[in-house]
């Protein structure tokens, strides 16, 4: 376990629901970011923030997709009119970062999205 | 010319053998690498992670070599475990900004 908690683990819907997630980062840690992940595949950067501020979106982040961090502690991963592709393990990492230093970035679980 | 360790997706070790994962990584300004383990139906799990200023990294039985002249990342692990059988990752950073993966190398421990 490494501190970073996401919820939920799974989440089932069909095609053309919203689906939200919730990541709860390691508290000291001011940077949180979120990939997804395919099968058989690395993950693949979507977004990150450090505090409140939402720093870099990758162009896979389409405008169905939202990510806030409202207080600069845990963020959310909004989803909306699911589409069959998006179905993979949506991953939240946390990590420490000083200026132009990079500490290491800590996984959670994942939240496995079906999209019927 | 240098010889460099290819990346193959599958890797299948005896138990107790040493096992050598490779991986190239693609920007030349990334100044931060990791290696990462990921378990079926978990997250990427932190193995041992080098700076660009270094070019050999040792943790418990797992060593990263840094070639940054062929952009080349590998991980060795001594002794290698059944509880190491897993999905290894390498992961590029660049100016505490995103990481990005490479290939993933499915790791077997025979016993």
């Amino acid at each position: 376990d490494t501190g970073v908690s996401q919820d939920p683990r799974h989440k089932i819907t069909k095609r053309g629901q919203n689906v939200t997630f919730r990541c709860d980062p390691i508290s000291e840690h001011n940077r949180l970011y979120w990939y997804r992940q395919t099968l058989g595949q690395g993950p693949e950067f979507l977004t990150y923030f450090q505090n409140e501020a939402q720093l870099e979106k990758s162009r896979l982040l389409s405008d169905r997709f939202s990510a806030e961090r409202p207080k600069g502690s845990f963020s959310t991963l909004e989803i909306q009119r699911t589409e069959q592709g998006d179905s993979a393990m949506y991953l939240c990492a946390s990590s420490r970062s000083r200026g132009q230093r990079t500490d290491t970035q800590y996984f959670g679980p994942g939240t496995r999205l079906t999209v019927l | 010319g240098e010889s460099v360790g290819l990346h193959l997706p599958t890797l299948s070790v005896q138990e107790g053998d040493n096992s050598i994962i490779n991986c190239a990584y693609s920007n030349s300004a990334s100044d931060y690498f990791i290696w990462y383990k990921q378990e079926s139906g978990k997250g990427p799990q932190f193995i041992i992670d080098i700076r660009s200023n270094m070019d050999k990294r040792q943790g418990q039985r797992v060593t990263v070599l840094l070639n940054k002249t062929v952009k080349h990342l590998s991980l060795q692990i001594a002794a290698t475990q059944p509880g190491d059988s897993a999905v290894y990752f390498c992961a590029e950073n660049i100016r505490a900004g995103k990481s990005t993966f490479g290939d993933g190398t499915t790791l077997t421990v025979k016993p």
